[in-house]
């Protein structure tokens, strides 16, 4: 069954400090992920897909087929970083989320 | 462009009554979508609609729960009757085709008492 797990639900760091949030799925296929975020009282909103290879406010994640991960990285998390955080998996139309880490960014 | 719109923001009923949770999506938009948010299963997919028809419903909880679209820019989520475990946030996403961003809606807070 195609499924995502986000194993830590909370995930606390100080300011500066690097950030690895977690997504680990399953799929028969070739997968499409995504990151989406959401921000304190605000939507929320696509951060990154891996087919786009980019860098958004400095979080990265790569795509590791044989480990089936899509883990997000940060190498210096700033305190605006805080939010909730979904890894989703493309499944024909419609998206499979996770169930979300929250990322508390210390001063 | 105000993005996704829902309505309300905000609904405490009691347990029994009839909840309509209202969104219209984004003007061009082929694909609707309707998720809870809860915060021991996290973001779940209930049902989404493609031009206006519905695709997967396998996502709905029970019969308590419907959906319909009855036009490109107009969408109703209905819980009838309402039970405090139903107690969530409800979400609409639009996008432009399958596979692309979703847009989300700033979410609906209902609370059944």
């Amino acid at each position: 069954a195609q499924r995502v797990t986000q194993p830590e639900k909370l995930l606390s760091v100080f300011k500066g400090a690097p950030v690895e949030l977690k997504c680990n799925y399953s799929y028969s296929g070739s997968p499409e992920l995504f990151w989406y975020v959401q921000y304190s009282r605000q939507r929320l909103q696509l951060l990154l897909r891996h087919i786009s290879r980019e860098s958004i406010k400095g979080f990265t994640a790569d795509l590791n087929k044989g480990e089936t991960s899509f883990h997000l990285k940060k190498p210096f998390a700033q305190e605006e970083d805080s939010a909730m955080y979904y890894c989703a998996l493309l499944n024909t139309d419609k998206l499979i989320f996770g169930t979300g880490t929250r990322l508390q960014v210390f001063p | 462009d105000a993005g996704v719109i829902q309505s309300p923001r905000h609904e405490v009923t009691e347990m029994g009554q009839e909840v309509t949770l209202r969104c219209k999506p984004i003007s061009g938009h082929d694909y609707l979508f309707w998720y809870r948010q809860t915060m021991m299963r996290g973001l779940e997919l209930l049902i989404y609609f493609n031009n206006n028809v519905p695709i997967d419903d396998s996502g709905m909880p029970e019969d308590r729960f419907s959906a319909k679209m009855p036009n490109a820019s107009f969408s109703t989520l209905k819980i009838q009757p309402s039970e405090p475990r139903d107690s969530a946030v409800y979400f609409c996403a639009s996008s432009f085709s399958a596979g692309v961003e979703q847009y989300f809606g700033p979410g609906t807070r209902l609370t059944v008492t």
